[in-house]
């Protein structure tokens, strides 16, 4: 079975500096995908970042980027130049590629303060 | 429409209630997932549609639980005779699921918070 850890409960970071979430995972299978998710007070999931397994290059979207270390199972998330509006939980998450939708298997979440 | 919806937002019910949970995917979207997010966790998978089809109910965590998606669009979940334990959020996503989409992104309604009292 798949396993998702988030080891950190809660992060803190000042506006306009940078705070990298980690994220491990464990599994046997080559091909899969990985995701950053963030959910706001008002508990409505929002994709924010996505890895193909097999890419090399890691996703950056914006503000957001990922360090994707395959052999090491590890899938980081560096927010720069952060902003009030980032503070939310952030769960790292995992789905099999099964060439259709799969299953997501969640961390256990990061609570990200932003402080002025 | 414009994202997953899901109805209620809040639900309250005596241990021993039977409730239904709605969800409105978005249109078109073929896959839909329903998960079961306990106070300060994760989303657990609960069960996963293809069209009508339930093709996994394997986190279904008790034949109390029961969900059905018959005509291929919006879906129910049901659980009957609610225990405490059953207290948490509930989440709907949809997908489009077909082999042109390449990561088969998940959209989330915001969730209906069920409370058994």
């Amino acid at each position: 079975a798949q396993t998702v850890t988030q080891s950190q409960p809660e992060m803190s970071v000042q506006e306009a500096e940078t705070v990298t979430l980690s994220c491990t995972y464990d599994t046997s299978e080559s091909d899969y995908y990985l995701f950053w998710y963030k959910q706001p007070p008002s508990r409505q999931m929002i994709l924010v970042i996505r890895q193909e397994a097999y890419k090399q290059q890691n996703a950056t979207e914006n503000r957001f980027s990922v360090n994707f270390q395959k052999a090491a199972k590890s899938f980081s998330l560096k927010i720069s130049d952060s902003q009030l509006g980032d503070a939310a939980m952030y769960f790292c998450a995992y789905s099999l590629n099964t060439g259709t939708a799969s299953k997501l298997t969640f961390g256990t979440g990061t609570r990200l303060q932003v402080t002025l | 429409g414009a994202g997953v919806s899901q109805s209620p937002r809040y639900k309250v019910a005596k241990r021993g209630q039977d409730v239904a949970l709605r969800c409105d995917p978005i249109s078109g979207h073929v896959s839909l997932f329903w998960y079961q997010q306990a106070l300060g966790q994760g989303p657990e998978f609960l069960t996963y549609f293809q069209n009508e089809a339930q093709l996994d109910k394997s986190g279904l965590p008790s034949d109390r639980f029961f969900a059905e998606r018959p005509e291929g669009s919006v879906s129910t979940l049901k659980i009957q005779r609610t225990q405490q334990e059953d207290s948490a959020v509930y989440l709907c996503a949809s997908s489009f699921g077909q082999i042109v989409t390449i990561s088969y992104e998940q959209y989330f309604g915001p969730g209906t918070r069920l409370t058994v009292t």
